[in-house]
């Protein structure tokens, strides 16, 4: 089945230790987007491709950064994680043919900071 | 970006119809309602989106009237399976790009 996939889906990391997570997807959509989610709380997007234009939201921290060297996968990466990148990474992706606002997630990456 | 607003939290029981309601008052003239499920430790899932009027899929109604300026997301006959968070949203079509901004969502518990 065509879908969105997250590796890994469980991370831990030391404060300040670099990390990266992965998303790949057999949906050979143009559009790949990162969104952070804290507990309880929603979604907040930090950055997206268009293909392979870089689009980065005002607020996301200079700490993160993200490759995309293909269609099908894009990275996270987390230069000096601090106890406050705690937190669920989802990619999702969106397509031509897909519906105006409709987004493809995968299953996330939680991220624990020690 | 239109802000959305809807209940923090909804109860219901297996079996009743839900209708969660979403305020959108300055939602843009080529802007789309979507409505989003989550579930715990997984992403969002599509549920349905419209413009204006009525819609329904296999899933779910979502009502809309004709100032646009609200929407009602309907679950038939809910099921314990049910219980998710469900998020109303306005997508911001700008420079071509297609960006969603995620609300507090409203968390629905649906028991036995």
């Amino acid at each position: 089945d065509a879908m969105v996939i997250q590796n890994p889906r469980y991370q831990v990391t030391q404060f300040g230790k670099p990390v990266t997570l992965s998303c790949s997807q057999t949906l050979n959509h143009n559009v790949m987007y990162w969104y952070q989610q804290k507990s309880s709380q929603a979604p907040k997007l930090l950055f997206h491709y268009y293909d392979k234009d870089f689009n980065n939201e005002a607020d996301t921290p200079d700490n993160f950064q993200s490759r995309r060297p293909n269609t099908s996968f894009c990275f996270l990466d987390i230069r000096s994680p601090g106890l406050g990148d705690a937190a669920m990474y989802l990619c999702a992706t969106r397509g031509h043919l897909s519906s105006y606002n409709e987004q493809f997630f995968g299953p996330g990456t939680r991220l624990t900071v020690l | 970006l239109a802000k959305t607003t809807q209940p923090i939290s909804m109860d219901s029981y297996e079996g009743q119809e839900v209708n969660i309601t979403c305020s959108h008052n300055n939602i843009a003239t080529n802007d789309y309602i979507t409505w989003y499920q989550q579930f715990p430790s997984q992403g969002p899932r599509f549920i349905i989106q419209g413009y204006k009027t009525k819609v329904t899929n296999e899933v779910a109604s979502l009502f809309i009237p004709a100032d646009r300026k609200s929407s009602t997301l309907s679950l038939p006959r809910v099921s314990l399976s049910d219980t998710a968070v469900y998020y109303c949203l306005v997508g911001d079509y700008s420079g071509g790009y297609n960006k969603l901004i995620f609300g507090a969502g409203t968390r629905l518990a649906v028991h036995p």
